[in-house]
């Protein structure tokens, strides 16, 4: 079975810090990784995703990923925070068909001014 | 062009009404979903349709009823509206390894 546990429901940092949301996966099967962006009253947005290839990923609004086979994580990062980056931010795992992804619990980022 | 659109964006409703949201998509995709996202903003997948037959049919009340006339359409109708039912509904379309791409959701509310 496939789960995704993301570490810390609540991430604060201050504006021009880094960024790292936590992402670990369970699969029994090369997984296909997604992280999607959840801004207020908004639907999920897709920030970047690993199929396969290069492990370091690069997504939008300068995030990035790196798939760790040995870890079985995807943590997320951000070189320096900015204001409009405070969402909501879920990871995800598609195996098999990819018609069926498992989300975390998602991990809420707020940013200090 | 609105890649995924659901209706309505809000629905206010009393408990023991049947209510209906609408998805439609316009990306080709051959896969569709029916995801609940609760207070906590805890996602749950409900079902998904791949080009009009159902493959998932996770545990949800026989009151969630899914249709897809097509495969760029799924609605989900509810009857006799609970107030556990209130929560946002978010409908979501895929094609293979591409990620989903999701509606801006339906608030509903069960007063």
């Amino acid at each position: 079975a496939q789960s995704v546990t993301q570490l810390g429901s609540h991430v604060s940092v201050s504006e021009g810090a880094l960024v790292l949301l936590r992402c670990n996966y369970s699969s029994s099967v090369p997984p296909y990784l997604f992280w999607y962006v959840q801004y207020p009253n908004q639907g999920l947005q897709l920030l970047l995703k690993y199929t396969t290839g290069a492990t370091l990923v690069k997504g939008i609004n300068g995030f990035e990923a790196e798939f760790k086979k040995s870890e079985t994580s995807f943590h997320l990062t951000k070189p320096s925070a900015h204001m409009s980056d405070a969402a909501e931010y879920f990871c995800a795992v598609s195996v098999n068909t990819g018609n069926q992804f498992y989300f975390g619990t998602g991990t809420s980022l707020t940013v200090i001014p | 062009d609105t890649a995924v659109s659901q209706t309505p964006k809000y629905l206010v409703t009393q408990m023991g009404n049947d209510k209906s949201i609408k998805c439609e998509q316009n990306l080709g995709h051959d896969t569709m979903y029916w995801y609940k996202q609760d207070s906590k903003k805890f996602l749950k997948i409900m079902f998904s349709y791949n080009n009009k037959e159902l493959i998932i049919n996770e545990t949800v009340p026989n009151r969630f009823s899914p249709k897809s006339p097509d495969k760029a359409h799924l609605n989900l109708h509810i009857n006799s509206l609970e107030l556990g039912d209130s929560a946002v509904y978010f409908c979501a379309s895929s094609q293979l390894w591409e990620g989903y791409t999701f509606g801006s959701g339906t608030r509903l509310t069960v007063v």
